[in-house]
């Protein structure tokens, strides 16, 4: 599958914990983009990656944090784990930075988070 | 800041039957306009964008700056069509990166 990937599908975890969200951007594209998905919040633009480098923040929690890798993949940091944070996170990707409405950003399936 | 409003949360039609997404937004800047949508067990993928001013899958979306509009349209909705339906807009943040979503309407489609 050459689409973007994210691992694991689920997570279960407990309140205080750490958790790693991981990333795989589609082959070729530099830019990779989280989002949380919650049931009162919906589709959160959280923190945005072009080619290693933080590019824009949106909504993150100074608990979360993310990196993007010299391969391109991207890891989500998130801490001190509340009930709130149980959401769907996904990562996407484009092939630029995202300058112009061509510019499309393809979905991974998402990591389902929840905090106990 | 901007913001993108989907006022139903689900919309039942018939097969055959015209469809009507809502959705409304509110920035200050030109914005640029996409609907998204999720099928069932599938990911989150690009429906249109307003700029290409395209029809896929017999839905197309008029950008009505007056309004701040740009509801999804379908003459005869098919139930194939049955999906989450998110209206998203290209947020400035020193470029047109980031997506700001709705919340989504859920479409059924019945036979």
């Amino acid at each position: 599958d050459s689409g973007v990937t994210q691992t694991p599908k689920h997570l279960i975890t407990a309140t205080g914990q750490r958790v790693t969200l991981r990333c795989s951007p589609r082959s070729g594209d530099l830019s990779v983009y989280w989002y949380q998905q919650s049931l009162d919040q919906g589709l959160q633009f959280l923190i945005q990656y072009y080619n290693g480098e933080e590019r824009a923040k949106g909504n993150i929690l100074e608990r979360f944090s993310a990196q993007q890798f010299p391969d391109l993949h991207s890891e989500l940091n998130l801490s001190s784990l509340e009930l709130g944070d149980s959401a769907l996170y996904f990562c996407a990707s484009s092939v630029r930075e995202g300058d112009g409405p061509y510019n499309e950003q393809f979905f991974g399936p998402g990591t389902r988070l929840t905090v106990l | 800041a901007q913001r993108v409003t989907q006022p139903e949360k689900l919309l039942s039609v018939f097969k055959g039957a015209p469809v009507e997404l809502k959705c409304n937004y509110s920035y200050s800047g030109s914005p640029e306009l996409f609907w998204y949508v999720q099928y069932s067990r599938q990911r989150l993928q690009l429906l249109l964008r307003h700029i290409s001013r395209e029809s896929i899958k017999g839905f197309t979306a008029d950008l009505n700056k007056g309004e701040t509009s740009f509801h999804l349209k379908k003459p005869f909705a098919q139930e194939e069509d049955s999906a989450m339906y998110y209206c998203a807009l290209a947020t400035p943040y020193t470029g047109r990166r980031a997506l700001t979503f709705g919340s989504g309407t859920r479409l059924q489609v019945q036979p």
